[in-house]
């Protein structure tokens, strides 16, 4: 059974640093992973997805890698702003199913 | 705009009773999805349906009920054999139930008990 970790759970940074979130998962057969930034009480908004082949994706200030062989996904966000606070949800698609994580709680301060 | 629509944003159940939440979508998507978020959890898959007419459980089926008579829509049923309905509900849709799908989401029903 497929498993997503993400850790920390909780995060806070001054604003301008650099985010770095992690995303772990325990069966390598995966079709792609996703993520995505939930703000409180709201629905998920896809911020990326990277395909099973490549090895990073990216927008805008938003990076992704993948490491299939180690069952392991980085999200980083450069020069953070305050609009970045939201949780930020890790998703592996397994055979058309998607797994989640239970996300990373960002706070950017001014 | 095109998007996915759920409603209502709060609602209440007393116990025994059967509510239902209501998911739309103009996205022209077949497949859609509902899930159930908890607190310091993931999202877990209570059913999706990839086709009108059609559809399948999820990992926590049980004490909920679907229906897809229309492709823009996707009702979930939360009965009263549902014994821990609190959650925040999430409705997701996407062009074809597959891998490399995209999956967009509505903004969210929070079920609470009376």
């Amino acid at each position: 059974k497929q498993e997503v970790t993400q850790i920390p759970a909780a995060l806070s940074v001054p604003e301008g640093e650099n985010l770095v979130l992690n995303c772990s998962f325990t069966d390598s057969a995966i079709y792609n992973l996703q993520w995505f930034r939930q703000d409180p009480g709201k629905g998920l908004t896809s911020l990326l997805l990277i395909q099973s082949s490549q090895r990073e994706q990216t927008s805008g200030r938003l990076n992704a890698s993948l490491d299939k062989s180690s069952g392991r996904s980085t999200l980083y966000i450069a020069a953070s702003q305050p609009g970045d606070s939201a949780t930020y949800l890790c998703a592996v698609d397994s055979w058309g199913k998607l797994q989640f994580g239970a996300g990373t709680q960002v706070v950017v301060t001014p | 705009d095109g998007g996915i629509t759920q409603s209502p944003k709060y609602l209440f159940r007393k116990e025994g009773q059967n509510v239902t939440l209501s998911c739309e979508q103009n996205l022209n998507h077949d497949a859609m999805y509902w899930y159930r978020q908890d607190p310091g959890q993931g999202l877990r898959l209570i059913y999706y349906s990839q086709i009108v007419n059609d559809f399948q459980k999820g990992d926590i089926a049980e004490g909920y009920s679907v229906s897809r008579e229309k492709k823009e829509s996707f009702p979930l049923t939360v009965t009263s054999a549902q014994k821990n309905p609190t959650a925040f509900y999430l409705c997701a849709s996407s062009m074809q139930r597959g891998i490399q799908e995209t999956q967009y989401f509505g903004p969210g029903t929070r079920l609470l008990v009376l």
